[in-house]
């Protein structure tokens, strides 16, 4: 079974990129069709879309935070990452990996990492 | 972009009683519609996909209904451990995903 493990530093400073890794266990990245996404949830708040990348390396990005982002893979480590620059307060959120599964015309979020809490602070 | 509103934004219930949360989209996404269940410090987990189709596993007193831009999720017989926040979540405007701001739901 697939699961997912985010891993990064928890405090970041601001005007610093926010830098993150989601190790995949229990299966391999390249295998099947899937996209491998990044959510973030600030504190008592709702869930915010980041970006998601295909095993080919293709990104797509909340155009929102589009110029901010990168989203990267690497296959023999099992891995994809996510970095954020420029951050800010407003950037202080709880942040998800998770496979974007797609069957057909469906598509959903399954598994989630567990989430790991960046604080953006001087 | 489009934009997903829940309402209500929190809501108390008894143990027993038949719960309602609706999501409304800003523009027609036919029925392409998830519903996710968030406990706290959890990661969220999906319930329904489609809008109306129960994931493997799920209770079947959880359902969904809607299309278009007007959605309903239903907990038929509210359980304790149903006490969570619920999120809708958009998948027509691809490759943009948008959640709604969620419905915590408590125990009266």
């Amino acid at each position: 079974q697939v699961q997912l493990q985010e891993s990064g530093p928890g405090l970041v400073k601001p005007s610093q990129t926010l830098s993150l890794t989601c190790t995949v266990s229990g299966g391999s990245i390249s295998s099947g069709s899937y996209y491998w996404s990044w959510i973030r949830q600030p504190a008592g708040k709702g869930l915010e879309w980041i970006g998601r990348i295909y095993t080919s390396g293709s990104t797509n990005y909340n155009p929102s935070l589009k110029s901010r982002v990168t989203i990267s893979v690497d296959t023999s480590k099992n891995q994809f990452s996510l970095k954020l620059s420029s951050v800010t307060a407003a950037d202080t959120a709880v942040y998800y990996c998770a496979r974007d599964r797609i069957t057909g015309t469906t598509h959903w979020f399954d598994p989630w990492g567990q989430g790991t809490l960046v604080t953006v602070s001087s | 972009d489009i934009q997903m509103t829940q309402s209500p934004s929190s809501l108390s219930a008894s143990v027993g009683d038949r719960v309602t949360i609706t999501c409304q989209a800003s523009q027609d996404i036919s029925n392409y519609l998830n519903w996710y269940q968030q406990k706290p410090g959890k990661a969220p987990k999906l319930l329904i996909y489609d809008a109306s189709n129960l994931e493997t596993g799920v209770p079947s007193r959880f359902s969904g209904s809607g299309s278009g831009t007007d959605f309903t999720f239903t907990i038929s017989s509210l359980q304790p451990e149903d006490i969570a926040t619920y999120y809708c979540q958009q998948y027509d405007n691809l490759p943009m995903y948008t959640f709604g701001q969620g419905t915590k739901l408590e125990i009266k």
